[in-house]
């Protein structure tokens, strides 16, 4: 069966990088793409970007350009979305989910940023 | 950046029919917009029900359904259950393949 499993909740002081992962099974990853999207406390969902697993190219939605690097690893069909500089407002759950069709999810991962 | 906008909150009875709405500030919502409706409940990840305006997932109830209406992209519930109470997100995507979310929509049936 489909799944994507993402690492697990991260705390990070101001100004910090951190890399969340989305460990996707059960099907060709090359095939698709990966949505990141987040989601800070008691907020709305937040569209960050998309990649393609068949050929890394990406898309970043404009409040994330320059701050935000996604990658993919066919070897471990691993997304990667890693978010530099960190600020407080950067505190969100962080999901992936899988493209085109938004079918499955990533259970997401709590980025905690805090002095 | 585009805007996308929703109804902040709408309550339906048990049993009723609710139509919630996602409008864009650019103009008219099209099928080009390939308009998706995601809900999610309290402390859950969320989950597509519609996409591409009116495909459904295998897990989507039928009680379900998406469609385009008034230069507006819609998602009708009819037969309202307790259990459909959750928040409800449109996500449209624009030139370029950058996507916007709109706000939400709280869904009380009550």
């Amino acid at each position: 069966q489909v799944q994507l499993v993402q690492s697990g909740a991260e705390v990070k002081k101001p100004g910090a990088s951190v890399k969340v992962s989305c460990k996707s099974s059960g099907y060709t990853f090359t095939s698709f793409g990966i949505t990141w999207v987040r989601q800070a406390p008691g907020q709305g969902l937040e569209w960050m970007g998309w990649i393609s697993a068949y050929n890394g190219d990406t898309i970043y939605a404009q409040n994330f350009q320059g701050r935000v690097t996604m990658t993919t690893d066919t070897s471990t069909t691993t997304a990667h979305m890693e978010v530099k500089s960190l600020r407080s407002d950067d505190t969100a759950v962080y999901y992936c989910m899988r493209d085109p069709r938004g079918d499955y999810w990533g259970q997401g991962t709590l980025v905690t940023v805090s002095s | 950046q585009a805007v996308v906008t929703q109804e902040p909150s709408v309550t339906v009875s048990p049993g009723g029919t609710i139509t919630l709405t996602c409008g864009s500030s650019t103009g008219a919502v099209t099928s080009g917009h390939y308009p998706h409706w995601i809900q999610q409940k309290p402390g859950q990840a969320p989950r597509t029900l519609i996409y591409d305006t009116s495909n459904k997932h295998s897990w989507t109830p039928a009680r379900f359904s998406g469609a385009l209406l008034g230069g507006q992209a819609a998602l009708t519930l009819s037969g309202a259950q307790p259990e459909d109470e959750a928040e409800y997100y449109c996500l449209l995507s624009y030139s370029g393949g950058r996507r916007v979310f709109g706000g939400g929509t709280k869904l009380t049936v009550l």
